[in-house]
C-alpha cells in the first residue's frame, strides 16, 4: 500500500543551524502536505503543495515539491527554540485521505 | 472562532468498559476524520466522513470500535470492551471536501486503559 517516509527520525542541533526533513513516496502523490506538531500539541496544518517541481516558503521554512511528485524535502534556515516539535509530511491518496509519515522530531539547544 | 473540540480531554478506564470520545468539527467543515497517535504506530487514519457518510473505515483495528456522525456537528468514537492497548492519543479533525484545503486537528483525548 501507499508509503510515506520521512528521514531522518530525529534530529537535534544548535540554534542558528539549519535543519531539513526528507519526505519520500513510494507512489507519485497527487499533492503533499506538511504539518507540525509541538511537544503535548496536536499536528497544526503549515501548507500543501500541489504542482510538480513547486517552491513554497514561509518565513525561514522553505517546502519543495520533486519533479516526480514522489518526494518533499522541508527546510528551515536559522533554526530557533520555537522550531522545536515534530513535523510531518503527509500524501494525498484518494479523496481526503491521507497517509503520514512517521515524522522528524526537531529539538534545538540554545 | 472555535476550532475542532474534543471532549473528554483525558479519560482514564479500566479495561472491559465502554468509552466514548466526542468530537465537534469546525462549522462548515464537511469532512471529519479519527486518527489515534502512538509512540509505536504514529498517526493512523481510524477512519473518516464525508458529509456524515463514512468514506473509509479500513482503519478501524476491530469490531470493538464503532464511529457515527449523526450530523454535521458532531461525532463520536465508541471503544467496547476497551484493552490496554487501545491507550493512545486520539484526535479528530476537520476539512472542506475538495482537496485543496488542510486538516485541522483538536486538541484529542488522551486515552489510558489499566
Amino acid at each position: 500500500g501507499q508509503q510515506v517516509m520521512q528521514i531522518p527520525q530525529y534530529q537535534h542541533v544548535q540554534e542558528g543551524e539549519d535543519f531539513t526533513t526528507y519526505c519520500n513516496s513510494s507512489t507519485t502523490l497527487s499533492n503533499i502536505q506538511w504539518y507540525k506538531q509541538r511537544p503535548g500539541g496536536h499536528p497544526v496544518f503549515l501548507i500543501q503543495l500541489v504542482k510538480s517541481g513547486e517552491v513554497k516558503k514561509q518565513k525561514r521554512l522553505t517546502f519543495q515539491f520533486g519533479e516526480a511528485k514522489k518526494n518533499s524535502p522541508l527546510h528551515i534556515t536559522a533554526t530557533q527554540t520555537t522550531d522545536v516539535g515534530t513535523y510531518f509530511c503527509a500524501g494525498r491518496v484518494y479523496g481526503n485521505k491521507l497517509v503520514f509519515g512517521a515524522g522528524t522530531i526537531l529539538r534545538v539547544k540554545s | 472562532d472555535a476550532g475542532v473540540i474534543q471532549s473528554p480531554r483525558h479519560e482514564v478506564t479500566e479495561m472491559g468498559q465502554e468509552v466514548t470520545l466526542r468530537c465537534k468539527p469546525i462549522s462548515g467543515h464537511n469532512s471529519l476524520f479519527w486518527y489515534r497517535q502512538t509512540m509505536m504506530r504514529g498517526l493512523e487514519l481510524l477512519i473518516y466522513f464525508n458529509n456524515n457518510v463514512p468514506i473509509d473505515d479500513s482503519g478501524m483495528p476491530e469490531d470493538r470500535f464503532s464511529a457515527k456522525m449523526p450530523n454535521a456537528s458532531f461525532s463520536t468514537l465508541k471503544i467496547q470492551p476497551s484493552e490496554p492497548r487501545d491507550s493512545a492519543v486520539y484526535f479528530c479533525a476537520s476539512s472542506f471536501t475538495s482537496g485543496g484545503f488542510g486538516q485541522y486537528f483538536g486538541p484529542g483525548t488522551r486515552l489510558t486503559v489499566t
